[in-house]
């Protein structure tokens, strides 16, 4: 079975600092992605990779940044966190090329900006 | 634009009963693909079953069967013999012809089975 492992379930920072969400998954997959999911809105792509060192801008990346510096690894920033970016992040990958192959999710992560 | 609209944000049905989930997407790529995925409480994502728009037949995993209508732009999700455990979250997705994967997200439907 697919394993995405994302670093903690719940997370609480403040205003201003800098906060580092991250994801591994032990399938080799080539691509993976953050998401913020928020009621009522469904899931929304911040950020995607499918390759190490290579990142794709998503509908909402806005006050995010990556990291893909190994293939197991896809680390999402907040480089100022705001309140507004309270939500509930979650990571997911997936094996390239094939088409009829889902995306596989971590159990996200539930981040509370005071 | 490539969008899915799922129009019931919430629905009951009683246990052991089958009910439909609604799903209709846009898209003007002739190959794409069409996934549901199921959200308990607890958070996770659960992948459910998969319909890629050149299949002939509609997809059926277990109780789960996906009734896709390619004219109508609709692929709905069946459940059949509603289980308790079935009280969840439900998301469509599509992932576009071309894309790496990508998926479109539905808003949602929360499903609550009633004993």
């Amino acid at each position: 079975d697919v394993k995405v492992t994302q670093s903690s379930r719940y997370l609480v920072k403040r205003t201003g600092e800098k906060v580092f969400l991250e994801c591994v998954q032990d399938m080799d997959h080539e691509n993976m992605f953050w998401y913020r999911q928020d009621p009522g809105l469904g899931l929304r792509l911040i950020y995607f990779s499918y390759d190490v060192k290579m990142k794709e801008k998503g509908d909402i990346p806005e006050g995010y940044s990556v990291s893909r510096e190994k293939k197991e690894r896809f680390s999402l920033i907040l480089e100022s966190a705001s309140t507004n970016q309270t939500s509930m992040y979650l990571c997911a990958s997936r094996i390239q090329g094939i088409g009829n192959q889902p995306q596989h999710f971590g159990d996200g992560t539930r981040l509370s900006i005071l | 634009a490539q969008k899915i609209t799922q129009t019931q944000p919430g629905m009951f049905v009683q246990e052991k009963e089958a009910v439909t989930l609604d799903c209709t997407y846009d898209t003007s790529d002739p190959s794409y693909g069409l996934f549901w995925y199921k959200q308990p409480s607890s958070g996770e994502m659960i992948f459910l079953i998969y319909q890629g728009s050149y299949d002939q037949q509609n997809a059926t995993e277990g109780r789960y069967s996906l009734n896709f209508q390619k004219a109508r732009k609709s692929a709905n999700l069946v459940i059949s013999a509603s289980q308790l455990g079935d009280s969840a979250m439900y998301f469509c997705a599509m992932s576009p012809g071309g894309s790496q994967g990508n998926l479109i997200f539905g808003k949602g439907t929360k499903l609550s089975v009633k004993p």
